[in-house]
Parts: structure tokens; C-alpha cells; sequence
């Protein structure tokens, strides 16, 4: 069983709020990663890390930022929330070498008003 | 990373054998073929992964013909519990980026 975590699983914030969704994983893996889900459709990457220190932007562009200073933190930040960045996100992180599986978190749902 | 392609949907009663196809005709050699499943609301769950041979675990086989154009995820006996969205993803070293692309995949309803 994975261990990662993510929180808040459910929130509920009004417009040009700032928010940092959280995502913590006790396996000692180097990758991390934040997809993006509506209900019903595609897992999109929107930002991933190979380490410490690394961070770069995923397939789906995104206003939002993220920071690796320890290798088991991978916090994701929206400096102003909309209405348009409702959505699931989904944090993930695997080991090195490509047989290596990619292990997700419960996902945080967020919805902005 | 090679592209996969796999039914948007499909049935099957419960109990009995579901077979979710996967084709991946642009696999190179060093491409691994995961399958990973999504119930409602939660993030995907790793089910099995294979290079070349067929792989079984306590929760699916895999069957990966040996052209590797293709495979086949078997849930032997499926409940009303493996409902889900189950994705097939080709991954490995020509991207250089170690992403995982999670595509449509195939929504399996398992009926009582």
C-alpha cells in the first residue's frame, strides 16, 4: 500500500484566495508529480520533480506553483484562486528506473466560488 | 512515449472473466506496459505492470502478445467493487522524462 498523502482532500474557497494544496509521501521517492482531473475526463501532468530543488511544468499549462525543498514535500500553490481552477488535484510519486510504478494520493477537490 | 489506444467502455457480469484490451502498436523495446484503475473520486490505483512476459498478480494478469503490439489486463473473476475507469500506459527511457500519460481509458461496469 502507498504511502502518500494529500491534503485537504475537500475545500471550498472563495475567488482570489490563495491556497496551497499539500502532498506528503513517506516512501523516499525522488518523482513527484500534480495532475490535474475534471469529473469525467483526462488525468492531465501539470507539474513534476525529479529532486530536491526540482521542479518543472507538466503537458497542461497551469497557474499554479510548486516547490520541492524536501524530498518527501511537494506543496502545490494557487496565489489567486478562480473559479476556473475548480478541479481534482492528484498527487503522485514513483522511485527511479522506468519499471518503477507511479503511486497516487487520494486526491484533494477543490472547488472555488 | 508510445500511445495507447482501448475501448471507451465495457460490461461484464459479474463473476465472470473481464478482459480489458490495450493496443500499443508504437511500443519500442524498453517501453514497460502499466495498467492502473480509478474509482470514482480517488486517485488511480496501481494494478500490474509487464515488459515482455505474461505477469499475474493477486489482483490481474496480463497478457502481452509477443509482438508487443498489444495486451490484455484479465480480471478473473470481476465484482461490483472493480468498477472503474482502468487506464493501460506505455512508459520508458525515450522521453527522458519519466512522465506517465494517462489517457481516456476504458470504463468497465461490472453488472450484477
Amino acid at each position: 500500500e502507498a504511502d502518500i498523502y494529500q491534503t485537504p482532500r475537500y475545500l471550498v474557497i472563495g475567488t482570489g484566495k490563495k491556497i496551497t494544496l499539500e502532498c506528503s509521501q513517506t516512501m523516499g521517492h525522488d518523482k513527484m508529480y500534480w495532475y490535474q482531473q475534471d469529473p469525467g475526463m483526462e488525468l492531465h501532468l501539470i507539474h513534476y520533480s525529479y529532486g530536491v530543488n526540482s521542479t518543472e511544468k507538466g503537458d497542461l499549462s497551469s497557474e499554479s506553483t510548486v516547490s520541492r525543498i524536501r524530498t518527501e514535500h511537494f506543496p502545490l500553490t494557487l496565489e489567486s484562486a478562480r473559479p476556473s481552477h475548480t478541479s481534482q488535484y492528484l498527487c503522485a510519486s514513483s522511485s527511479q528506473g522506468f519499471g518503477n510504478t507511479i503511486y497516487f494520493g487520494e486526491g484533494s477537490w477543490l472547488t472555488v466560488v | 512515449d508510445a500511445k495507447t489506444t482501448q475501448p471507451p467502455s465495457m460490461d461484464c457480469a459479474e463473476g465472470r472473466a473481464a478482459n480489458l484490451p490495450c493496443n500499443h502498436s508504437t511500443i519500442s523495446g524498453n517501453e514497460y506496459v502499466y495498467w492502473y484503475r480509478q474509482i470514482h473520486s480517488q486517485g488511480p490505483q496501481y494494478i500490474i505492470h509487464g515488459l515482455k512476459n505474461n505477469e499475474t498478480n493477486e489482483m490481474a494478469s496480463l497478457i502481452i502478445t509477443e509482438d508487443r503490439k498489444s495486451s490484455t489486463l484479465i480480471l478473473p473473476h470481476a465484482t461490483l467493487r472493480d468498477t472503474a475507469v482502468y487506464y493501460c500506459i506505455v512508459r520508458g527511457s525515450t522521453s527522458g522524462t519519466y512522465k506517465y500519460i494517462f489517457g481516456t481509458g476504458t470504463r468497465l461496469k461490472v453488472l450484477a
